[in-house]
C-alpha cells in the first residue's frame, strides 16, 4: 500500500493497557497530523508535526503522547485511556504546513473497554 | 478560534438531481476552504478546494462557491450518481497563522438509484 499507512487497523484495549498507533507516509511530506473521528462530531485535530517538531497540541489529555522520530513516521502512544476515547484515529500528511491537500491514512478503529 | 458549521447533516437525492451542502465560518481571516469526501469505511479524500481570491471553482460535476462577505461557502454536485453517496466534510483554514484545518460536522449524502 502506498501513500499513508496506519497500523493496527483495529485495536481493543483495556483502560489499564499501554499501546501505540503507528503511521507511515511514503509521500516525502514534511507535515504530519493526528485526528480523532467520533460519530456525529467534526474531525478533531490532536497533534501537528512539521519536520519532526510538534507545532500544535490541541489541548489533548496527557494519556495521548505523540512521537515523531523522523518525517516519515508518526506514533501515538496510549495509556490509561477512558471508554470515551473509543474512536477512529486518523493520521494524515501534507507537503508542508498550510493550505495543502492532506492525505489521510485508513485509520485505526480503537475500542477502549 | 475558527468555528465551522455545516448543513444539512443528512441529504437524500434522486440519482441525476443536484445536491448542495452549505458551510459557514466565523474567522473572517480564513482564506482556504477544502472539501473532503469520505466513503463508508474509507479515508477522507480531498475532492475540491477554493482560496479566498476566487468566488467559484468547478471540476466536472463538482463546484464550490465562496461568499467572503457572508462567510459561507457551498459544495454543489450536479447529475448525482450512486457513487457520490458518502459523507462530505467542509473545512476552513487561516493559512497565514496556525495552519490548522477546522472541519465541519459532515453531511451524509445518499443518492437513490
Amino acid at each position: 500500500e502506498t501513500g499513508v499507512t496506519q497500523t493496527p487497523r483495529h485495536l481493543v484495549m483495556g483502560m489499564t493497557n499501554k499501546k501505540s498507533l503507528k503511521c507511515e507516509q511514503h509521500l516525502g511530506h514534511n507535515a504530519m497530523y493526528w485526528y480523532k473521528q467520533s460519530a456525529k462530531k467534526p474531525l478533531e485535530l490532536m497533534f501537528v508535526y512539521s519536520l519532526e517538531e510538534r507545532v500544535e497540541n490541541n489541548s489533548v489529555p496527557s494519556r495521548f503522547s505523540p512521537e515523531c522520530p523522523n518525517s516519515s513516521h508518526l506514533f501515538l502512544h496510549l495509556h490509561t485511556l477512558q471508554p470515551e476515547d473509543s474512536a477512529l484515529y486518523l493520521c494524515a500528511s501534507s507537503q508542508d504546513l498550510g493550505p495543502y491537500e492532506q492525505y489521510f491514512g485508513p485509520g485505526t478503529r480503537l475500542t477502549v473497554t | 478560534g475558527e468555528n465551522v458549521e455545516q448543513h444539512p447533516s443528512t441529504l437524500s437525492v434522486q440519482e441525476g438531481d443536484s445536491a448542495v451542502i452549505k458551510c459557514t465560518y466565523s474567522d473572517s481571516a480564513s482564506n482556504y476552504f477544502p472539501w473532503y469526501k469520505q466513503e463508508l469505511g474509507k479515508r477522507p479524500q480531498l475532492i475540491i478546494d477554493i482560496r479566498s481570491n476566487v468566488g467559484e471553482k468547478k471540476d466536472q460535476r463538482i463546484a464550490v462557491t465562496l461568499n467572503k462577505t457572508a462567510k459561507h461557502f457551498s459544495l454543489h454536485i450536479t447529475e448525482t450518481q450512486p457513487e457520490d453517496s458518502a459523507v462530505y466534510f467542509c473545512a476552513a483554514m487561516r493559512s497565514s497563522s496556525g495552519d490548522k484545518l477546522t472541519f465541519g460536522t459532515g453531511t451524509r449524502l445518499a443518492v437513490r438509484p
